[in-house]
This record gives C-alpha cells, structure tokens and sequence, in this order.
C-alpha cells in the first residue's frame, strides 16, 4: 500500500511562474519528509527537506510546506527555470527507522 | 562530497542469465538500499542493508537477493533474469536511523532483459 503519494504525474508551467508540487502522505508517524529531484538517466538528488516540528522550510527558490493534520507537504519553486524540468520525488520517514518512502514522482516541465 | 557508483550505466542480458549489480559508497554509510525505478510506479524498495552481512527485504524482494560483505559495497542479484525485471535500478546509501538525514543515490543502471 503505498504510504506516501503524488497523485499528479505531469506538470508544466511557464517560466517566471510558480511550480507547485504536491504530495500526501497516510502514516502519521512519519516525522521527517524529503524532496529529490532527478533528471533522466541521473540518479536522484537531495534537494529540500523538512522535519515534523516545522510547517515551512526554505531554500533559495525552493520552499516545502508541511500540513500535518491534513497529511500534506508540498513544494514550491519560485520563480522557475527551464532548468527545473525534471522529476521530482517526494519522501518520508520515522525517525526511529531505517526505511524511506518515495512517492511515484511528478514530472516537471518548464516552458522557456 | 558523497559519492556512490554503481557498476554499469547500461546493461543487456538475456532471459535467464545470472545478473550482479554492484554499487559501492565512500562515505561510511552504514545503510545501503536497492531500488528500482519505473514509469509510473516511482522507486520500489527492493533490499536494504543496515550493516555488513544483514540485509531485509523491501517492498518486492522477489526474484532478487543481495550481498554485503564489505561495508562500502551492496550487490543486487538478480538470479534468473526475466523481461519483467527490465527497469531502472538504483542504490542509495545513508546513516542509521535515517532521520535528519538524507539517502544519497547512485547514477543508476539501465537493465534491459531480453
């Protein structure tokens, strides 16, 4: 069953604009929750990450937003670039775990 | 800087081979994991390891095993390859416990099964 989910595959936004990517999540008892971003034929890389206690972590034009009563995280790219077109992967984890869990990954396009 | 790599970026095989993908790390991780990527379906779970000669098993370990003898090396077996197994495989490494921390990724290797 899958614990962490992105239920949009695909989205494009212009240049300049804000890209928002969402993801949801069904165990509570994660605590700590990541973003990857991976380019084909890459593997992925770390991008931003946010643990439980907070509701927003922001880096340069990346910021991810947790809800945890509603189970929901999300990031937001401002503004941006061609360069950003890529998949991203949600993650999450319990503290006290080895294990993490991915979501299935929305890919992003940027239209110059 | 992190560094994991893995042995192959393209691999072809027929049905029914034996095939062994090696991914080694160089930053003392304790944690490895195996992973395979596909349309879809995101990055499932294979194996993980969270020390040498310990291993358990993911989300779908079947037709898979693994080996870790070294710390800095986990190797993903693929007993009988079969067409079904063709996909994006990825290792990845981390500290334990996981928490306030992040797994770092190898560049991945292409399986192709024919």
């Amino acid at each position: 069953d899958q614990q962490v989910k992105q239920n949009s595959p695909s989205l494009s936004v212009q240049e300049g604009r804000i890209s928002i990517l969402n993801c949801d999540y069904t165990n509570s008892m994660f605590d700590y929750f990541l973003w990857y971003k991976k380019y084909p034929a890459e593997g992925p890389t770390f991008l931003i990450s946010i643990s439980s206690i907070k509701d927003k972590n922001e880096d340069g034009r990346f910021t991810v937003f947790l809800n945890k009563s509603a189970k929901h995280l999300s990031l937001h790219i401002v503004p941006s670039q061609p360069g950003d077109s890529a998949v991203y992967f949600c993650a999450a984890n319990i503290n006290t775990g080895n294990q993490f869990y991915f979501g299935t990954g929305t890919s992003l396009t940027v239209i110059p | 800087d992190v560094k994991v790599t893995q042995s192959s970026r393209y691999l072809v095989k027929r049905t029914g081979e034996k095939v062994f993908l090696e991914c080694v790390q160089d930053m003392d991780h304790e944690n490895m994991f195996w992973y395979r990527q596909d349309p879809g379906l995101g990055l499932r779970l294979i194996y993980f390891s969270y020390d040498v000669k310990m291993k358990e098993k993911g989300d779908i370990p079947e037709g898979y095993s693994v080996s870790r003898e070294k710390k800095e090396r986990f190797s993903l077996i693929l007993e009988s390859a079969s067409t079904n197994q063709t996909s994006m495989y990825l290792c990845a490494s981390s500290f334990p416990g996981g928490a306030w921390d992040t797994q770092y990724f190898g560049p991945g290797t292409r399986l192709t099964v024919l």
